[in-house]
């Protein structure tokens, strides 16, 4: 069965330092790839995806994130954090077969400090 | 504008009751699902429907159900036989077909329901 695994449940940052949040896969075949992202007591935001194409993906709020098949990763990364990006954040791989549901990580929590 | 609504965004019940859960969706969407989170257990699927009056059982459907009369609407009634109902709830939907971004899920502001 496919997993997705996002390393840390909490990641905090200085205001301005690089942001990285790493999720790794596990699929036999490439999936479609997401990041979403939850404020508190609010429904999921989609930040960015993967389908097909150029395996650097931009999205909203300044995050990118970079799909390696090689290594079965989708890592999202902010190159200047602010405080407006403390969250939950959240990677999700689609299933393969006919569901096409979403597999999800367990979310990794971001604080930005002053 | 088109979206997904839940209401109501609050949701107090005694223990022993049935509530349902309303979530609407105006962006033409064939899939809907049920979400429930809790702190540190991520998005645990309760029961998703791929098209009208059809829906299957996600991974913690025991003591919940749905029903997907309209491509619109999905609402989900948490029953009495749900040991701990208290969560927050997220409805969302997705295209499956055609044209356009498939497979990813738009979200519902969420309901929080608590049971005592």
């Amino acid at each position: 069965a496919q997993s997705v695994t996002q390393l840390g449940s909490h990641v905090s940052v200085s205001e301005g330092a690089l942001v990285l949040l790493r999720c790794n896969y596990s699929s036999s075949v490439p999936p479609y790839l997401f990041w979403y992202v939850q404020y508190p007591n609010q429904g999921l935001q989609l930040l960015l995806k993967y389908t097909t194409g150029a395996t650097l993906v931009k999205g909203i709020n300044g995050f990118e994130a970079e799909f390696k098949k090689s290594e079965t990763s989708f890592h999202l990364t902010k190159p200047s954090s602010h405080m407006s990006d403390a969250a939950e954040y959240f990677c999700a791989v689609s299933e393969t077969g006919n569901n096409r549901k979403l597999i999800w990580g367990l979310g990794t929590s971001l604080a930005v400090n002053p | 504008d088109g979206g997904i609504t839940q209401s109501p965004k609050y949701l107090f019940r005694k223990e022993g009751q049935n509530v349902t859960l309303s979530c609407e969706q105006n962006l033409n969407h064939d899939a809907m699902y049920w979400y429930r989170q809790d702190p540190g257990q991520g998005l645990r699927l309760i029961y998703y429907s791929q098209i009208v009056n059809d829906f299957q059982k996600g991974d913690i459907a025991e003591g919940y159900s749905v029903s997907r009369e309209k491509k619109e609407s999905f609402p989900l009634t948490v029953t009495s036989a749900q040991k701990n109902p208290t969560a927050f709830y997220l409805c969302a939907s997705s295209k499956q077909a055609g044209t356009g971004p498939l497979y990813e899920q738009y979200f519902g502001p969420g309901t929080r329901l608590t049971v005592t």
